[in-house]
């Protein structure tokens, strides 16, 4: 079965400085990757995606996310934090099977202080 | 794009009582899903909609609830006799048609139905 594991629950930078959110994947084949973020009181929203065409996928507001195999990761890092970026983020995987639903990681909440 | 849609943004009910919620997808995405999501948690997968047919349930999904998507256009989750654990978000999904075997299509969310059962 298809999983991801987020590894830090709560993640605080200073403005400016950069960001990384870990996670690692369980697959038993080559996995679709994800990232989303959710604001307070606001929807899921798609940060970037994991198609295979390159290990390093780029995704909206400047993040992006390294697929590497050989570790089973797929961190999210961003060079300079905004104040806006504090959410929560969420790694996720698509099981494969019949229906293609999405595996959510436990999430971690980014904090972005002054 | 209008997004999908998902009425009440909030519905406060007491133990004991029904609840319905209702989501509009985006339109020509024939693939509905339902989350849910407690507190500190990530969503948690209900069921699973293509078109008008319901292919995957959870057991998470106890006898209590049961989805529907009549149509194939919107669909409804109703809880009965709601418990105080079925407290929680509830996220709607949509998706257009799969193309080929590998489906690297995001799920596009609505912005949920907040349940609090008193």
């Amino acid at each position: 079965a298809q999983s991801v594991t987020q590894l830090d629950s709560h993640v605080s930078v200073s403005e400016g400085t950069p960001v990384l959110l870990r996670c690692n994947y369980s697959s038993s084949y080559s996995p679709s990757l994800f990232w989303y973020v959710q604001h307070p009181n606001k929807g899921l929203q798609l940060l970037l995606k994991y198609t295979s065409a390159a290990t390093l996928v780029k995704g909206i507001n400047g993040f992006e996310a390294e697929f590497k195999k050989s570790e089973t990761s797929f961190h999210l890092t961003k060079p300079s934090a905004h104040m806006s970026d504090a959410a929560e983020y969420f790694c996720v995987v698509s099981d494969g099977g019949a229906t293609n639903k999405l595996i959510f990681g436990t999430g971690t909440l980014l904090a972005v202080q002054p | 794009d209008t997004g999908v849609s998902q009425n009440p943004r909030h519905k406060i009910t007491k133990r004991g009582q029904n609840v319905t919620f209702r989501c509009d997808p985006i339109s020509e995405h024939n693939r509905l899903y339902w989350y849910r999501q407690t507190l500190g948690q990530g969503p948690e997968f209900l069921t699973y909609f293509q078109n008008e047919a319901q292919l995957e349930k959870s057991r998470l999904l106890s006898d209590r609830f049961s989805a529907e998507r009549p149509k194939g256009s919107f669909s409804t989750l109703e809880i009965q006799r709601t418990e105080q654990g079925d407290s929680a978000m509830y996220l709607c999904a949509s998706r257009p048609p799969g193309q080929g075997t590998v489906d690297n299509s995001p799920l596009h969310f609505g912005n949920g139905t907040r349940l609090t059962v008193t």
